[in-house]
């Protein structure tokens, strides 16, 4: 039963567009939500967060948006570059938790 | 500053025989977390620990055991290795489960 999904094992995007990357989740009770970037043969890095008392994170080109009715989060990448081809983790943690769900991931790959 | 590290790189068992994971960090992290990334799963979590000489289950514990005797140590074991543990193993550390975790490298095992 996966707490946190990632319904698109890959996506492909033209460099200069817009990369939206989605995630649910089941459990009510996450408040706290991050994404992951991995690259092939190294770990996962941290790239951007949320918490339930907001709806929207922005850190440069990455937005990430937090609908909590509909238990979905989305990562926006503008504008998406070729080095953003990477594999894609959204994890989910609360209050409650001492540790991080992790969804399984979705492959982006940017098109020059 | 190593941030996390793992040793080894690579590994290659016969089945039955048995090997130790190490992971180290240099952050003074209190959770310490081993994860294991097989195709379309994503990162499962084996085992973690909240602090010096705690341990406690993750989502996929059985056929591995850990112990964390010092702060900056996690030690995995696999007592008598199977096929199906091949995989590759990630070591991460975070100050709180609402923090970023910093992953190591990775190690891949292969198991025959």
């Amino acid at each position: 039963d996966q707490q946190v999904k990632q319904n698109s094992p890959s996506l492909s995007v033209q460099e200069g567009r817009i990369s939206i990357l989605n995630c649910d989740y089941t459990n009510s009770m996450f408040d706290y939500f991050l994404w992951y970037k991995k690259y092939p043969a190294e770990g996962p890095t941290f790239l951007i967060s949320i918490s339930s008392i907001k709806d929207k994170n922005e850190d440069g080109r990455f937005t990430v948006f937090l609908n909590k009715s509909a238990k979905h989060l989305s990562l926006h990448i503008v504008p998406s570059q070729p080095g953003d081809s990477a594999v894609y983790f959204c994890a989910a943690s609360g209050t409650s938790y001492d540790k991080v769900i992790f969804g399984p991931g979705t492959s982006l790959s940017v098109i020059p | 500053n190593a941030g996390v590290t793992q040793t080894p790189k690579f590994r290659v068992l016969k089945t039955g025989q048995s090997m130790t994971l190490l992971c180290a960090q240099d952050m003074n992290h209190e959770y310490m977390y081993w994860y294991r990334q097989d195709p379309g799963m994503g990162l499962r979590l084996i085992h973690y620990s909240v602090g010096e000489g705690t341990t406690a289950k993750g989502e996929v514990p059985d056929g591995y055991n850990v112990s964390r005797l010092k702060k900056q140590n996690f030690l995995l074991g696999l007592e008598s290795a199977a096929p199906s543990q091949t995989s590759v193993y990630f070591c991460a550390s975070s100050l709180s489960p609402y923090n970023e975790q910093f992953f190591g490298p990775g190690t891949r095992l292969t198991v025959l």
